[in-house]
This record gives C-alpha cells, sequence and structure tokens, in this order.
C-alpha cells in the first residue's frame, strides 16, 4: 500500500463549479498536512496548511483534515480557469530536525470556461 | 513576497559528468530540502539540511550525491557521476523549523 494515495485525474469542471480533491494515507504518523498547486514546468506553490484534524477555509479553498479516517480534502469554490494545475497534497509527521515530506501523485484540474 | 531561487532552470549534461545545482533558499529560512520529480512521476524526497549538516537522507540520495551550503545564502546540490536515471526536475525548498516548506520552480535536468 502507498503512503499517499491520490487520484490522478484528470479532473474537467465547468467554471464556478466546487471542486472536491482528496488523499488518503497510511502513515498514522503524520501530523501536518499542506496542499500545493504546480503549474506546468513550475515549481509546487503553496496553498493550504493545517497540522489538525477538521476544517480551515482561506478564501474560494478549504482544507479539510479527517486523521481517524487517514483522509484529506481541498474543496475549491467557484472554480476558475486560472485554477487549471496539478494540485498536491503533502504531508509530514514532524519527526526529526527537518521534516520530509511525502507526496501524493498529484491531481490535474482543468477548469473550463 | 521572499521566495527560493534556482539556478539554471534547465541544465544538460553527458552522462558520467558531474553537475551542481544552486539555490538560494528564503533569507530567514534555516531548514533546506533537495527534492526530485521524474516526468509524470510523483515529488520525491531527497535529503534535508540544517545547521550545516544533513538531517535526513533519503534511499535515492547514494553516494553519488552530496549538498553544501557554500556560504550564508546559497545551498547546492552536486551529483558526481550523473546517469540517464538522474534526468528529473530538482526542486529546492526551504522553510522555518516545521513551518511548511516553500519550493523554488526547479532546475531541469537533462542527461544525454
Amino acid at each position: 500500500q502507498k503512503e499517499v494515495e491520490q487520484d490522478p485525474g484528470p479532473l474537467s469542471v465547468p467554471e464556478g463549479a466546487i471542486v472536491s480533491l482528496n488523499c488518503t494515507y497510511s502513515n498514522s504518523a503524520f501530523q501536518y498536512f499542506m496542499w500545493y498547486r504546480q503549474y506546468s514546468r513550475k515549481g509546487p506553490e503553496l496553498l493550504m496548511y493545517t497540522y489538525s484534524s477538521g476544517n480551515k477555509e482561506d478564501g474560494r479553498f478549504t482544507a479539510q483534515v479527517d486523521k481517524s479516517s487517514k483522509y484529506i480534502s481541498l474543496f475549491i469554490r467557484d472554480s476558475q480557469p486560472s485554477d487549471s494545475a496539478t494540485y498536491l497534497c503533502a504531508m509530514g509527521d514532524g519527526t526529526g530536525t527537518a521534516s520530509k515530506l511525502t507526496f501524493g501523485t498529484g491531481t490535474r484540474l482543468q477548469v473550463t470556461l | 513576497e521572499p521566495e527560493v531561487t534556482q539556478t539554471p532552470s534547465h541544465q544538460v549534461t553527458q552522462m558520467g559528468q558531474e553537475v551542481i545545482l544552486r539555490c538560494v533558499p528564503i533569507s530567514n529560512h534555516l531548514y533546506f530540502y533537495w527534492y526530485r520529480q521524474i516526468l509524470g512521476q510523483k515529488v520525491e524526497f531527497l535529503v534535508s539540511f540544517y545547521n550545516n549538516e544533513i538531517s535526513e537522507k533519503s534511499e535515492i540520495f547514494d553516494d553519488q550525491f552530496s549538498v553544501e551550503r557554500p556560504d550564508g545564502s546559497n545551498f547546492t546540490l552536486k551529483i558526481r557521476s550523473t546517469k540517464l536515471e538522474d534526468s528529473a526536475m530538482y526542486f529546492c525548498a526551504s522553510s522555518v523549523g516545521l513551518r511548511p516548506q516553500h519550493f523554488g520552480d526547479g532546475t531541469r535536468l537533462s542527461i544525454l
């Protein structure tokens, strides 16, 4: 079983739709969770991060973590064509001095006009 | 907004040659990382670095790889004798402690 599983998509939605992106994980040691957005030939750009179960909202984005189910989600409201990108979930266990991130494979999102 | 910068954006080198990838982390960050992403695959951790020493490394980071912080601003990844399978995007990241890591735009390494 992979440590982090993410549906690769592609996911195509019309402009204005609500998008739900999801990751599951197997390592119960993961303590903090991030979502990155990656445009083609660019580096991952941090969107959201959270250290606890529950919801965290930032503008059109909501990150949701359920540690008991080992499941995290990113919701995008009122999606825009500029949201078209690959979305990466990443998580860390917080151990060690400089803790590595473990990434999902990424979900490619296309928002159409 | 401060950002991580990486040079060059694209490096082409012959198999067996040494290559050095350079990064300037965000200035007040103390933790530094290298990741790589082979085309079509996920981002993979290579190494983390703090207080002038390696904190953690993955099994990918073998004796052919090394990292260095030669001065107060640069952080480098050296691959001693490149192989075809080293072709990938290499991302540098930095963070303040366990705060989220911020990534540069990467160096695309092409081994011929």
